[in-house]
């Protein structure tokens, strides 16, 4: 069954390094989503993306985010100066449609990755 | 601020029984509300699905929407072990944005 893959599972880095976090959204999905989920904390959307660009935006993504479907098969995060209220579990999904009137098109969650700002 | 409110339990419940989840929600203007299972450790992953008042059944799982009463709910009968989980309510008014509850933690006991 096609699934949504997450790299890495963890990844730890310094307060104000660049991270890239990396996803592989189901291969005929056109629509791309971030989520981030702090420690025992609700799940937060962060932003969509669609046919090369965001479609749309929470007010958490600032810029110091930014999100890019560098080939035909990634889908990256990137967070240009890390903080350490930025630790959280990230959640990349993708749907093979997006919102239309009252339809909805199962949105496939991946394994998520694991940030830790030291 | 667009609010989805869950009572955050733990919700316990025999094997076999009945779980009955709750959750609110604030923006009159929701079209769409969700039910995800989410594992400890694990990602959430879809249940149900409904947008229109009523029941919506699925299986051992039921769905119930009230845009009156900004209500959903999700019923689980014949409760097992295997469904102990947190259970996220969320809801999109349309767009592409999903609002999400804090959860409500379910065990079932054996």
């Amino acid at each position: 069954e096609p699934e949504v893959t997450q790299t890495p599972s963890h990844q730890v880095t310094q307060m104000g390094q660049e991270v890239i976090l990396r996803c592989v959204p189901i291969s005929n999905h056109l629509y791309f989503y971030w989520y981030r989920q702090i420690l025992g904390q609700k799940v937060e959307f962060l932003v969509s993306f669609y046919n090369n660009e965001i479609s749309e935006k929470s007010e958490i993504f600032d810029d110091q985010f930014s999100v890019e479907r560098p080939d035909g098969s990634n889908f990256t995060l990137k967070i240009r100066s890390t903080k350490l209220e930025d630790s959280a579990m990230y959640f990349c999904a993708s749907s093979e449609w997006g919102p239309s009137g009252s339809s909805y098109n199962e949105q496939f969650f991946g394994p998520g990755t694991r940030l830790t700002v030291l | 601020q667009k609010e989805v409110e869950q009572n955050s339990g733990p919700l316990s419940v025999p094997e076999g029984a009945i779980a009955s989840l709750n959750c609110t929600y604030s923006d009159r203007g929701s079209q769409s509300f969700f039910w995800y299972r989410q594992y400890s450790g694990k990602s959430p992953e879809l249940i149900m699905f409904i947008y229109s008042n009523g029941d919506k059944e699925d299986g051992r799982f039921t769905a119930q929407l009230n845009k009156a009463s900004q209500y959903v709910s999700l019923l689980i009968r014949d409760s097992q072990p295997s469904d102990s989980a947190t259970y996220l309510c969320a809801v999109s008014t349309g767009g592409f944005k999903t609002i999400f509850g804090a959860g409500t933690r379910l065990f079932v006991k054996a």
